[in-house]
């Protein structure tokens, strides 16, 4: 069965701290990998992956795939109150409409 | 550029009333979505549609009807709702097979069933 995991759930930080969310798959016919910030509302991209090891960066955001190990990483450096949000990651996967799969989202916190 | 828009944002049902959640996309995608979030759950795919005329089950399809009425527009219809329908509800369209996909989602549409 396609799933994608990811950890953890929730995190609590400090505003200054650096976080690594997680995000792990088992799929079959891998396309890309999907990063995404959800506030209140709709979830807004960040990022799109589709080979290991080459870096996306995106101010302090940066994410990176390893698809031998079907891992990725959303890196935040210099948390702000600003990044509390969930981040969701998504697999898009091979198929006739494509196929995406959530994982349940990581709930970042950023306190003061 | 509007990219997805959904309608309604916030609706109340009471059990066993029927409604429609419009979706339109104006990014001349092939493909559109119907999912439902729920807490702790993430996105749970319902109904899909690859193209237009067709449309197939997602993950949680019970419960819930799709039309693909034409390329811009998928409208998803409880028929008879239920409290375990209460959700947020995010349609969203990608264009098919190409290399660099990405998902664009709707603004969202909260529904309560009491």
């Amino acid at each position: 069965e396609d799933k994608v995991v990811q950890s953890p759930l929730s995190l609590v930080v400090h505003e200054g701290d650096t976080v690594t969310l997680n995000c792990s798959y088992e799929v079959t016919n891998f396309r890309s990998l999907l990063w995404y910030k959800q506030e209140k509302k709709a979830p807004t991209f960040l990022f799109m992956l589709t080979s290991s090891g080459i870096e996306k960066k995106s101010g302090r955001l940066s994410s990176i795939l390893d698809k031998k190990e079907l891992f990725s990483i959303l890196n935040i450096t210099a948390t702000q109150t600003g990044d509390s949000a969930i981040y969701l990651c998504a697999v898009v996967m091979k198929t006739s409409y494509d196929k995406v799969i959530f994982g349940p989202g990581t709930s970042l916190s950023v306190i003061p | 550029n509007a990219g997805v828009t959904q309608t309604p944002k916030f609706q109340v049902l009471k059990t066993g009333q029927s409604m429609t959640l419009q979706c339109a996309q104006d990014m001349n995608h092939n493909s559109m979505y119907w999912y439902r979030q729920d807490p702790g759950m993430g996105l749970r795919l319902i109904y899909y549609s690859a193209s237009e005329g067709t449309t197939d089950k997602g993950e949680v399809p019970n419960g819930y009807n799709v039309s693909r009425l034409n390329k811009r527009e998928f409208s998803l219809r409880l028929e008879s709702a239920a409290p375990s329908q209460t959700s947020v509800y995010f349609c969203a369209s990608s264009p098919l097979r190409d290399s660099g996909n990405t998902i664009y989602f709707g603004e969202g549409s909260w529904l309560t069933v009491v």
